[in-house]
């Protein structure tokens, strides 16, 4: 059964702290892997990783994706109380067109 | 420019009643989803459409069923309430085979008592 796994479930930080969140997985016929951050309503789209050791980056944020040890990392720099919310890590299956996701990690982010 | 809109988005019912959920998209994709999260934040897969047909059915009770008149819209009927399916609804969508990205809508808080 396909399993996705993130950890820490939930981190309180500083502003102006980084922070990793962890992401591993097992899946059959591995696509991708999708990171989303959800605050109050919809879950949103950040990356997309489908090849290892490619890192995406968007301003403060970056992932990383490790196929051979079945993990991927969502680093935020400088963090802001904006960026607290829930991180979802989504796997998806070649032909499956589903996406299998993690139980998240809530980041709460202190003034 | 809403891409993926659900309505309602609060649904407060009480147990036996029957409901629907509907949803939309602007964005041109065809397949469509509805995922169910649970009070742990939990984001589970019930539905997909593809152009129209079901391509994918989780083990969700029978007493749910996704109706879908065009591309752009998916609904989801819920026969028979019950406390259990207390949640939140999200519908989905993306363009199948292109990419994975789904792109969700607002979600519909459902309340039974």
């Amino acid at each position: 059964e396909d399993k996705v796994v993130q950890s820490p479930l939930s981190l309180v930080v500083h502003e102006g702290d980084t922070v990793t969140l962890n992401c591993s997985y097992e899946v059959t016929n591995f696509r991708s892997l999708l990171w989303y951050k959800q605050e109050k309503k919809a879950p949103t789209f950040l990356f997309m990783l489908t090849s290892s050791g490619i890192e995406k980056k968007s301003g403060r944020l970056s992932s990383i994706l490790d196929k051979k040890e079945l993990f991927s990392i969502l680093n935020i720099t400088a963090t802001q109380t904006g960026d607290s919310a829930v991180y979802l890590c989504a796997v998806e299956s070649t032909g499956a067109n589903n996406l299998f996701f993690g139980t998240g990690t809530r980041l709460t982010v202190i003034p | 420019d809403t891409a993926v809109s659900q309505t309602p988005k609060y649904l407060v019912t009480q147990m036996g009643n029957d409901k629907s959920i509907k949803c939309e998209q602007n964005l041109g994709h065809d397949t469509m989803y509805w995922y169910k999260q649970d009070s742990k934040k939990f984001l589970k897969i019930m539905f997909s459409y593809n152009n129209k047909e079901l391509i994918i059915n989780e083990t969700v009770p029978n007493r749910f069923s996704p109706k879908s008149p065009d591309k752009a819209h998916l609904n989801l009927h819920i026969n028979s309430l019950e406390l259990g399916d207390s949640a939140v609804y999200f519908c989905a969508s993306s363009q199948y085979g292109r990419d994975s990205v789904q792109y969700f809508g607002p979600g519909t808080r459902l309340t039974v008592t």
